[in-house]
């Protein structure tokens, strides 16, 4: 069955270093989207991408995130400068635009560990 | 603004019984509601989901939930929980059916006891 998958597992990084978070979205979908969970806090959305652009995103998804579609398959979050506050699992998801009523599909998620 | 409450944060059940986890959502139209199971170490997977038409859906893994407008809720329920059950459970709620985002509830973990 296919499946969302994210790359590294963990991420471990000092403050003020630019990481990128690495997600290979199911092959046909066409809806992409990032979430992300700090530790004993709901899932929280922060951005989706369609057709090559931001669609969508919340407040946290400042001017320190971006996204990029590099190629036919990955899907990355880049946070530029990181902050401790941004130490949270990030959780890549897809969606397929026939797919009923907004049913997305996520990765298994990277833990970033901002020291 | 939409919103999602799972008023418990951790239940315990023995291998067995009957199974309750409680959502209540915020949203001024029909929402789209669903629930997803999320084991160590993996992704969230979604359990089931409602759009329209029947309140009772049916998902995988023997799980249910029931939809009542009244009552802003959409409560996920099992007969017979299994040990391989353990795992934290999310509530989610979408505007519409197009590509928007997801707002969890901060979910309820499951602990099952023998």
């Amino acid at each position: 069955e296919p499946e969302v998958t994210q790359t590294p597992s963990h991420q471990v990084t000092q403050m003020g270093q630019e990481v990128i978070l690495r997600c290979v979205p199911i092959s046909n979908h066409l809806y992409f989207y990032w979430y992300r969970q700090i530790l004993g806090q709901k899932v929280e959305f922060l951005v989706s991408f369609y057709n090559n652009e931001i669609s969508e995103k919340s407040e946290i998804f400042d001017d320190q995130f971006s996204v990029e579609r590099p190629d036919g398959s990955n899907f990355t979050l880049k946070i530029r400068s990181t902050k401790l506050e941004d130490s949270a699992m990030y959780f890549c998801a897809s969606r397929d635009r026939s797919s009923g009523g907004n049913e997305q599909f996520f990765g298994p998620g990277t833990r970033l560990t901002v020291l | 603004a939409q919103s999602v409450t799972q008023p418990d944060i951790h239940i315990t059940v023995s291998e067995g019984a009957s199974l309750e986890l409680r959502c209540n959502y915020s949203y001024g139209a029909t929402p789209y509601l669903f629930w997803y199971v999320q084991s160590p170490g993996q992704g969230l997977q979604l359990l089931l989901k409602y759009f329209s038409g029947d309140t009772l859906v049916q998902g995988i893994k023997g799980f249910e939930a029931e939809f009542k407008r009244s009552q802003s809720s959409f409560n996920l329920r099992k007969p017979s929980v299994h040990w391989s059950d353990a795992a934290e459970y999310f509530c989610a709620v979408g505007r519409d059916r197009a590509g928007t985002a997801l707002i969890f509830g901060k979910g309820t973990t499951l602990s099952v006891s023998s």
